[in-house]
């Protein structure tokens, strides 16, 4: 257990509202990742960050923004959000085991429908 | 963009049957990492290979990295109702700025009835 959460769990939105995800991490670790997942696509990456305001875009960016003003805690932001945004959102972070393999764990989801 | 083929994507089976599920691509990763995930909660990693041709067994389950590090594979051995799940293979590559990068297939949603 890395010690991740996620909030909302679930949440319902209209069209054209802007939504905000919080991911919540206790461990201090310095990567964090927020994932999207459909069915058929695995997880696609949206964005990360490396440090305290120092984030960038991933696979599938477009119509999300996120911030990270401390260590612990990373939002995703859809700005107005669309019917294609519907899914579920994984919060990660990055841990450095003694075998200097990198390894990511996931938080629990949110599951966002956008009607 | 570097791109994991998983197959298959869906596979029922019963009790006690073996099974292979593969994850295929034309990039080659610093490692490979293979996740389960259940309903209603986020994946959780099994196992991570490093080395090429390197064979890691996690009780009935034995996962392989192809020698050129560009595929993997997991072997289920006499599968029971609780290996039921999604199975996600990882492509993972180091960037600097972002750590350790993953790239996923697309999963394996896994049936065993009983």
């Amino acid at each position: 257990d890395a010690g991740i959460t996620q909030s909302p769990r679930h949440k319902v939105t209209e069209t054209g509202t802007p939504v905000t995800l919080r991911c919540h991490q206790t461990e201090n670790h310095r990567y964090m990742y927020w994932y999207r997942q459909d069915p058929g696509h695995g997880l696609r990456l949206i964005h990360y960050s490396y440090g305290v305001k120092d984030t960038d875009k991933g696979e599938v960016s477009d119509g999300y923004s996120v911030s990270r003003s401390k260590t612990e805690d990373f939002l995703l932001t859809l700005e107005s959000a669309t019917s294609s945004q519907t899914s579920v959102y994984f919060c990660a972070i990055s841990v450095v085991p003694p075998s200097e393999t990198y390894e990511q764990y996931f938080g629990p989801g949110t599951r966002l429908t956008v009607t | 963009t570097q791109l994991l083929e998983q197959s298959p994507q869906f596979l029922s089976i019963q009790e006690g049957e073996n099974l292979t599920v593969y994850c295929n691509s034309s990039s080659v990763f610093s490692s490979l990492q293979w996740y389960r995930q259940e309903p209603g909660e986020g994946p959780v990693l099994l196992v991570t290979v490093v080395t090429g041709g390197e064979v890691k067994k996690l009780k009935r389950l034995t996962f392989q990295f192809g020698d050129a590090r560009k595929d993997s594979s997991l072997h289920i051995t006499a599968a029971q109702p609780g290996d039921t799940g999604l199975y996600l293979c990882a492509g993972a590559f180091w960037n600097n700025n972002a750590g350790n990068m993953l790239t996923f297939g697309g999963g394996t949603r896994l049936m065993v009835k009983p």
